[in-house]
């Protein structure tokens, strides 16, 4: 069975400074995907990003980065120089890569609450 | 391209009713999946569908249920509302050739709250 863990509840922090939500998953597949969503106030889950099990290169898109650590079974995401607009709940999610029997469902973890002080 | 779309937004209703939440999924994308969102139990899984035809169901009793249209829009219907309904229901579409990644693009939600 699948299972993703974020430990952290809720994060508060003062504008500008760096944050680290972390994600751990368990999955017995060998090939599956880590995402991140962030959900703002008005509910809408948006996409952050995909990784697959194959590929641990970290990841950088502008304030974000994220870490791929197999060995820890760990997905953590970084938000450099945070913004009171990245205040949300950040979901990260699992999904097995099998197609036999139709899409997987995701498997999100309970969710980290994010808020940024001005 | 517009995004996925949730109708309605909000609703009410009390204990026993019936209801139907509407979902129509990005152009294109054939795949609609829904899911539950409560403080308790969180994001949960409730069913897929593709091409009108469920692929995979999560582990909802018998009074969730959903369908899929020939153009991809898809329904569910919760009959005999309980208190425990309440909830954020997300509707997710899929583009199929991004089947094995399974990347997924959330509506805004219907949030029903059962009174």
């Amino acid at each position: 069975a699948q299972k993703v863990t974020q430990a952290q509840t809720e994060i508060s922090v003062v504008e500008k400074e760096d944050v680290t939500l972390d994600c751990v998953y368990e999955t017995r597949d060998t090939t599956y995907y880590l995402f991140w969503y962030k959900q703002p106030p008005s509910g809408e889950l948006v996409f952050l990003i995909r990784r697959n099990s194959f590929d641990e290169q970290n990841e950088i898109s502008g304030r974000y980065s994220w870490n791929f650590q197999k060995s820890t079974s760990s997905f953590n995401f970084t938000i450099t120089a945070s913004q009171v607009v990245d205040s949300a709940v950040y979901f990260c999610a699992l999904s097995e890569a099998r197609r036999d029997t139709g899409r997987r469902a995701l498997t999100f973890g309970s969710g980290t609450r994010l808020q940024v002080q001005p | 391209k517009a995004g996925v779309t949730q109708t309605p937004r909000y609703l009410i209703k009390t204990r026993g009713q019936q209801v139907t939440l509407s979902c129509s999924p990005i152009s294109g994308h054939r795949s609609v999946s829904w899911y539950q969102q409560t403080p308790g139990q969180g994001l949960q899984f409730l069913f897929e569908y593709f091409s009108e035809t469920q692929r995979n169901k999560g582990n909802f009793p018998g009074r969730f249920s959903g369908r899929q249209f020939s153009n991809s829009r898809s329904e569910m219907n919760v009959s005999t509302l309980e208190l425990g309904d309440s909830a954020l229901y997300l509707c997710a579409s899929s583009p199929e050739q991004n089947a094995r990644s399974n990347e997924q693009f959330f509506g805004p939600g219907t949030r029903l709250t059962v009174l």
